[in-house]
This record gives structure tokens, C-alpha cells and sequence, in this order.
């Protein structure tokens, strides 16, 4: 069956400007996460869904971030007023309820300049 | 602060060697113990969960779990060129969150031909 998909695969953008990343999780899989990858770094969790609510903002960066997900299904991560430390690799996992069983996308690669 | 510590490498051994990678935890209480492997410019997968003290075999891969010392080792034998990668060490944490996985900055492992 198809993966975890995530668009676009690569975002360059101006500094100041906003972005929205996208995740299609694999299909039934209730949890969902995001995480953000620095160049030579560790994953960095960042929001987790479980259904369409968010009990754990708590990596969230700052306020210029925000995450949705709809129909138990796509899930939206926002950055506003991007920054230059923003630049990061967005990885999203979703999960059958199994914690450690996570499933990753092919993750977002986002550039600010 | 729970922390997850790996170390980072690299560790470079030949084909055919065994490769071991360990992994230290802060909270004696954790549970559940996964092993990810990240190829470079990839995303993570899922290679081997422990949950109990001892070995776990899959393969030319052996997960060691050891509580008490709040470690657990990843042991690939035969080392193969196409096991390259940087692997990383997660831990669910006791208590709390059921969902939430935090991962180690992980461990480049190369292997020479």
C-alpha cells in the first residue's frame, strides 16, 4: 500500500515569507507526527495528532507555527514569517497507535533566504 | 530533562565486520527501545524494537537491551557496504505520553569494502 507522502519535496523561500507543508499519512493510521531535521542533527519532534487534535504542541518552536489536521487524514504544518533557522528537513510519521512504530515520509526540504 | 545519548561517529569497520552501536537513557523506568535507520537524504525506518532485557534477533541484526545499565546496543554482523547509514536510537518514556518518542542524534556507521 501507498506510504506516508509529503509535499512539496522541496520549498526555497524568501525570509518573511509564509509556507505550508503538507502530509498525507498512510490510510487508517490514527497518530501523526511532525518533526523538523536540522542539517547533521537529531530529530527534533515538534506536534502530535492523534484523530484531528493536537494533545502535545509542546515542540512547537514559537507562535510562527502552527499545525491542522482534518479527517483523521492530511495534516497541514505552517510556518509564518519564515526565518533563516526555519531551514530544516520537515519529517512527518504517522503511526497505527503502536508508539514506537512509526512510518516516515520522504520529508520536506525547506530552504529560507 | 529525559535525554537520549548517542554516540555520534563515525565508526567506520570493514565488510564483514561486526558493527556496534550504543545508545545510553536518562529515565530507568522506560519500557520501549526502537532502532532507526536513516540513509543520507532519506527519512527514518523502522528496523528493530526491544522491549525486555536480553537479545532480540532479526536477521544479521541483534538488539540488546540491558535496564539496569540503561543502555541498549544495536549489533549488525556481516557488515555489508549497503548498511552505511546513521542510526538512531529512540526511547518511549514511563509514565505520560504513550505516543511520544524521543530520538538520539544518532550514529554515522560506515562500512568499507
Amino acid at each position: 500500500g501507498a506510504g506516508v507522502s509529503q509535499s512539496p519535496s522541496n520549498k526555497v523561500t524568501e525570509k518573511g515569507k509564509d509556507v505550508e507543508l503538507r502530509c498525507d499519512p498512510i490510510s487508517g493510521h490514527t497518530a501523526l507526527y511532525w518533526y523538523r531535521q536540522r542539517l547533521g542533527q537529531g530529530l527534533e519532534f515538534l506536534i502530535y495528532f492523534q484523530g484531528n487534535s493536537a494533545p502535545d504542541k509542546s515542540g512547537l518552536p514559537s507562535d510562527r507555527f502552527s499545525a491542522e489536521r482534518t479527517g483523521e487524514s492530511v495534516s497541514t504544518l505552517t510556518i509564518q514569517r519564515t526565518q533563516q533557522e526555519d531551514s530544516a528537513v520537515y519529517l512527518c510519521a504517522s503511526s497505527p497507535g503502536v508508539p514506537g512504530t512509526q512510518y516516515f515520509g520522504p520529508g520536506t526540504r525547506l530552504l529560507v533566504l | 530533562q529525559k535525554e537520549v545519548e548517542q554516540n555520534s561517529g563515525p565508526l567506520s569497520v570493514p565488510e564483514g565486520a561486526i558493527a556496534s552501536l550504543n545508545c545510553t537513557y536518562s529515565d530507568r523506568g522506560s519500557q520501549s527501545f526502537f532502532w532507526y535507520r536513516q540513509y543520507s537524504g532519506k527519512s527514518p525506518e523502522l528496523i528493530m524494537s526491544i522491549y525486555s532485557n536480553g537479545d532480540k534477533e532479526d536477521g544479521r541484526f541483534t538488539a540488546q537491551l540491558n535496564k539496569a545499565s540503561q543502555y541498549v546496543s544495536l549489533l549488525i554482523r556481516d557488515s555489508q557496504p549497503s548498511d552505511s547509514a546513521t542510526y538512531l536510537c529512540a526511547v518511549k518514556w514511563s509514565g505520560g505520553s504513550n505516543y511520544k518518542l524521543t530520538f538520539g542524534k544518532g550514529t554515522l556507521l560506515t562500512v568499507n569494502p
